[in-house]
């Protein structure tokens, strides 16, 4: 079974310029959450859905930043325009329904020059 | 924001020594988690804890969720090279609205010595 899907893995950027992350769930998980690793701050939750719908984004840094979950199968997050402190690595998760087991994708490490 | 405090920062063991660490926070949470990171990879579950007192063990891994909602710990027993890794304890609460996201401690830095 296919665990949580992520892309790019990788993506390098300049200043000004659009990015959009990509993720796959676990197909039947009702919750997806997006995160960002970083060596200071750590973990840090963004904004999570449920059944597609945002529920929380009290986490996502400022209006540059924005998320969409269109269908059960498939996420972003763009963020537009980028700047070099947005530079992180992106991680995506979901979990099941009843459960707070989060599953994570490889994660998107993020460049912005 | 809730915190977690995780510790230690990092531990530097030889191979086949048990290992300790703790999280504790000045919330309670509802559930405990405790997740290991390698390099370039996301974090992996070990251990979901749901309820105050329990626990779990998954092989050499053993974690407790705290009595008083608080804190929670792991311990890894007899450590082998596969071992070293980030471990991140993580919570989350139950708020009037609903479930919240996952709030992650700074994470251990398991590190085995020949």
């Amino acid at each position: 079974d296919a665990g949580v899907i992520q892309s790019p893995r990788h993506e390098v950027t300049e200043m000004g310029q659009e990015v959009t992350l990509r993720c796959k769930p676990i197909s039947g998980h009702d919750y997806l959450f997006w995160y960002r690793q970083t060596m200071m701050r750590g973990l840090e939750l963004l904004i999570y859905f449920n059944n597609n719908v945002p529920i929380d984004d009290s986490g996502m840094p400022e209006d540059r930043f924005s998320a969409k979950m269109p269908n059960a199968s498939f996420s972003t997050l763009k963020i537009q325009p980028s700047e070099p402190r947005d530079s992180a690595v992106y991680f995506c998760a979901s979990s099941p329904l009843f459960r707070d087991e989060q599953f994570f994708g490889p994660g998107t490490r993020l460049t912005v020059l | 924001g809730q915190q977690l405090n995780q510790s230690p920062q990092s531990m530097f063991i030889q191979e086949g020594e048990d290992v300790s660490m703790n999280c504790t926070s000045s919330s309670i949470f509802n559930t405990w988690l405790w997740y290991k990171q390698d390099p370039g990879e996301g974090p992996v579950l070990l251990i979901a804890l749901y309820k105050a007192g329990e626990l779990t063990s998954n092989g050499r891994l053993t974690a407790q969720f705290g009595i008083t909602r608080k804190d929670s710990f792991l311990n890894i027993s007899a450590s082998i090279p596969s071992d070293v890794g980030i471990y991140f304890c993580a919570g989350r609460r139950y708020s009037g609205g609903g479930a919240d996201g996952l709030t992650f401690g700074k994470g251990t830095h398991l590190i085995i010595q020949p």
